[in-house]
């Protein structure tokens, strides 16, 4: 059992060029989010999906954009990497129901030069 | 805006003490998250609490939860260096569509020393 998935693990990108951070999770859970971790704090969420075809912006949206291809698939994109965007990118999921546990993937290392 | 304020940021403890992180967050919520981060890896879920006076215990772990107070304790006993890691809480909001929120805390840096 998978869990949740992310590709790349590691990423550098000049600054300007674009990219898109893929999660997948085998679950089959209702929501799914993104989230960035900065050296010393808590995780942030940029952009959370409640269920296939929604999606909805978080605490620092700013930079990105995601898609929610199918139900198990919830992909962010960087159209234009800026230095403030190095970071560690953590793709979650959590099914609907009441009291269940919220699942992280591996994490995405992206450095912007 | 949902603030979640975790303390202390670092602890160094001594192998076989005891010690409690605090986790205060601002607004109404039913729902805490506990996780661990060792370094360089993803997060570890430790516990889900999810009512008032909810108590759960793991091995030298326990957390409890007051929703009253706003506050969430976890408490360690009799530390081993295996627990060293950065612990993290995190409060839980509706959002849209029944998508829960989670807002973190900064995490509290754990080293048990020998």
């Amino acid at each position: 059992n998978a869990g949740v998935t992310q590709t790349p693990k590691f990423q550098v990108l000049k600054t300007g060029q674009s990219m898109t951070l893929q999660c997948a999770q085998d679950m089959n859970h209702n929501s799914m989010y993104w989230y960035r971790q900065d050296p010393g704090m808590g995780l942030r969420l940029i952009y959370y999906s409640a269920s296939e075809g929604t999606t909805d912006k978080g605490e620092v949206p700013n930079g990105y954009n995601v898609s929610r291809l199918n139900k198990r698939e919830f992909s962010l994109r960087l159209e234009s990497a800026a230095p403030s965007q190095t970071s560690v990118y953590f793709c979650a999921s959590r099914e609907r129901y009441y009291g269940n546990t919220i699942y992280f993937g591996e994490g995405s290392w992206l450095t912007v030069v | 805006e949902l603030k979640v304020e975790q303390n202390p940021l670092f602890l160094s403890m001594q192998e076989g003490k005891n010690y409690t992180i605090y986790c205060n967050y601002s607004t109404t919520s039913d729902r805490l998250y506990w996780y661990r981060q060792d370094p360089g890896k993803s997060l570890e879920s430790l516990f889900v609490l999810l009512s008032n006076g909810a108590v759960k215990q793991e091995g030298r772990l326990m957390a409890s939860l007051d929703t009253k107070a706003r506050l969430s304790t976890l408490h360690i006993t009799a530390a081993v260096h295996d627990l060293s890691a950065t612990y993290f809480c995190a409060v839980a909001v509706i959002s849209s569509g029944s998508a829960r929120q989670l807002t973190f805390g900064s995490g509290t840096q754990l080293t048990v020393l020998p």
